[in-house]
């Protein structure tokens, strides 16, 4: 089992819609999570950290779930600019780092 | 403030051959973290330095090894090169103690 394990998608929206998508992971020992945003053949941005508290900024809402083992990014009011690959990211201990597969999202007209 | 750097951008290498990727790391920044990334993957920790030594490592083999510089900057070498290295490698810096990574614009490596 992957350690870090995100549905691949792709995820085709029209704009304005509401999209989520979720990432499971294995380690209970897990003390960090962040969610990435991806375009195509360039380098992850970091998009926003991920805690039990919750945290939003602006359209995007990132949630962990501690007792299930998962995290989520929920994205409002769709935007065509919002498509890119999204890659949740897990770090356990100092050097030991993991991303998921990454979820495709594409928002069309 | 500047980012996160690496060199080249592109490189072809022939099956056997070995390869030395350069990173720099943002300003400020005391730890950095290489990452394979093959295509329609997410990336692939290889493995962390801090203070000039490896801190962490990945499911990789022994022929991919690093270096870290006094100031801050890295190196990736791969030895042996197969064909299955061909990848985007990422270099991502950090503060030592956290966890969000930001990354180097990569470099594609062919192996043909």
């Amino acid at each position: 089992r992957k350690e870090v394990e995100q549905d691949p998608g792709p995820f085709n929206v029209p704009e304005g819609a509401t999209v989520a998508f979720n990432c499971t992971y294995s380690n209970s020992a897990s003390q960090s999570f962040f969610w990435y945003r991806q375009d195509c053949r360039k380098e992850p941005k970091l998009l926003m950290s991920v805690y039990s508290s919750g945290n939003e900024d602006g359209r995007f809402t990132a949630q962990l779930n501690r007792a299930s083992q998962y995290i989520s990014l929920l994205i409002r009011d769709s935007k065509l600019s919002d498509s890119a690959t999204y890659l949740c990211h897990s770090g356990t201990s100092y050097g030991k780092l993991t991303f998921g597969q990454g979820t495709i999202l594409t928002v069309h007209p | 403030e500047t980012g996160v750097t690496q060199s080249p951008t592109h490189l072809i290498k022939t099956r056997g051959q070995q390869v030395t990727l350069r990173c720099s790391s943002q300003s400020g920044h005391n730890t950095v973290s290489w990452y394979q990334q093959a295509l329609g993957q997410g990336p692939q920790f290889i493995f962390q330095y801090y203070r000039e030594e490896e801190n962490g490592r990945g499911n990789f083999p022994p022929r991919f090894s690093g270096l870290q510089f006094p100031n801050y900057s890295s190196e990736l070498n791969v030895n042996a090169l197969e064909l299955d290295d061909s990848a985007l490698y990422l270099c991502a810096s950090s503060f030592w103690g956290a966890y969000e990574q930001y990354f180097g614009p990569g470099t594609r490596l062919t192996v043909t």
